[in-house]
């Protein structure tokens, strides 16, 4: 599928547990980030990527890793869930002349 | 530092009514603007842009001008529908990494 996908769309896993969340674009864009969205914060980044084998972290980077061996995708990790991760996770992508930034369709995930 | 200030929500209207929701920013430089609406159950599409002072975007009859003077970007449309509920983000893109700095949303209800 053309676009940017991200995988699982649900998640539900306990505390402590590593989890991953998937991102995958089509349009080889270099840029990608990571934000988290919560009630009251709106979006907030996690961490961004301008090329593959470069990331860099944003506002709220604490409790996640990123890789991004291949341009596109750009996978994020809890090393170690808490509650507090329990949020709505959004991938995006813009490409290097581009203004828009393309969305992925989300991933809920509930840490128990 | 930089940051976007946008109107507080929940916002409902009944439908053909005027909307408006306001918001601000504070950055160096001229930013690009941006307003962004999520519908239930998806992630964030581009609504509109402007991407230097005076600039006006519209899309779908929505309306935002970049007023640099007060450094405000509101979104407007004259007659709102049911089908334009939804979250609104206004955004500015920083000279970094074509990053993306949101407001913390607005949630628009129309009623028929």
């Amino acid at each position: 599928d053309a676009g940017i996908t991200q995988s699982p769309r649900y998640k539900i896993t306990e505390t402590g547990r590593q989890v991953t969340l998937m991102c995958h674009q089509t349009w080889s864009h270099s840029y990608m980030f990571w934000y988290r969205q919560d009630l009251g914060h709106g979006l907030r980044l996690i961490y961004y990527s301008a090329a593959a084998d470069i990331t860099d972290k944003g506002e709220v980077p604490d409790g996640y890793v990123v890789s991004r061996s291949k341009t596109e995708n750009f996978p994020l990790t809890l090393e170690s869930a808490t509650r507090s991760q329990t949020s709505v996770y959004f991938c995006a992508s813009i490409g290097d002349r581009g203004y828009e930034q393309y969305f992925g369709p989300g991933t809920r995930l509930t840490v128990t | 530092g930089d940051s976007v200030t946008q109107m507080e929500g929940p916002v409902t209207l009944s439908e053909e009514a005027f909307l408006t929701i306001n918001c601000t920013y504070t950055a160096t430089g001229y930013p690009s603007l941006f307003w962004y609406v999520q519908y239930p159950g998806e992630g964030l599409q581009l609504l509109l842009k402007a991407t230097k002072a005076d600039d006006k975007g519209s899309n779908k009859g929505f309306e935002a001008t970049y007023r640099k003077e007060t450094t405000s970007f509101h979104l407007e449309k004259g007659s709102v529908q049911v089908s334009d509920s939804a979250v609104y983000f206004c955004a500015y893109r920083g000279s970094t990494l074509g990053r993306l700095y949101f407001g913390r949303g607005t949630q628009l209800t129309v009623w028929p």
